[in-house]
């Protein structure tokens, strides 16, 4: 039983570039969330999605960043036009229903570095 | 603010003692608790969950849970060097069912 698959493991991108990261979520779990940690920083809670929809955006930023999760394949997180402040490491959990009554489990992430 | 709160550490124990990390909440309706292990450069790890006021043990883990004075702590009995880690609580706020909120973590080094 396969955990959370998130790829590529480590991204470098050109500042300008876009970047797309992957999450695969554990079977049987039909909700992704997606979590940015800067270094020395705790873990900021992005999106939220379900198969086809995205539940809650709070903290994703307004411009450049996006978020989908469609009915077949991984949940993509993407970010157009990275900047030096985008490098951090990229976290996807997911959970079989809402984590007010679910535990939630993480992906290895993606560390990704802009030059 | 929604708040969760940590002592970032490092917070040292020796080898075979007891290790006790606390963290508190700002939110008096929150629910669902949560402690995750994260190594350096590694992802967080899920320990325990809790959800009702009162102990709950695991192995060498109890999480302790008072909504009344809004705090959750994990005890870890006989400590092991491999238990050195930061360690993530997390929580999900009244009407904020969809997301965890962390804390910041405390560090945990145990000594030889």
């Amino acid at each position: 039983n396969a955990g959370v698959m998130q790829n590529p493991r480590h991204l470098v991108r050109r500042r300008g570039q876009e970047a797309r990261l992957r999450c695969s979520p554990m079977k049987g779990h039909s909700h992704v969330y997606w979590y940015r940690q800067l270094p020395e920083e705790g873990l900021k809670f992005m999106v939220y999605l379900q198969k086809e929809n995205i539940i809650d955006e709070s903290g994703m930023p307004k411009e450049r960043f996006s978020a989908e999760f469609p009915k077949e394949g991984p949940s993509i997180l993407r970010i157009q036009q990275v900047v030096r402040g985008d490098s951090a490491a990229y976290f996807c959990a997911s959970s079989p229903g809402q984590v007010l009554n679910t535990e939630a489990f993480f992906g290895q992430g993606t560390r990704l570095t802009v030059v | 603010q929604k708040e969760v709160e940590q002592n970032s550490g490092p917070l040292s124990v020796p080898e075979g003692a007891i290790a006790s990390l606390n963290c508190t909440y700002s939110d008096r309706g929150s629910q669902s608790f949560f402690w995750y292990r994260q190594y350096s450069g590694k992802s967080p790890e899920l320990i325990m969950s809790i959800y009702s006021n009162g102990d709950k043990e695991d192995g060498r883990f109890t999480a302790q849970l008072n909504k009344a004075s809004q705090y959750v702590s994990l005890l870890i009995r006989d400590s092991q060097p491999s238990d050195s880690a930061t360690y993530l609580c997390a929580l999900t706020f009244t009407g904020t069912a969809s997301k965890l909120t962390f804390g910041t973590g405390t560090r945990l080094q145990v000594t030889l």
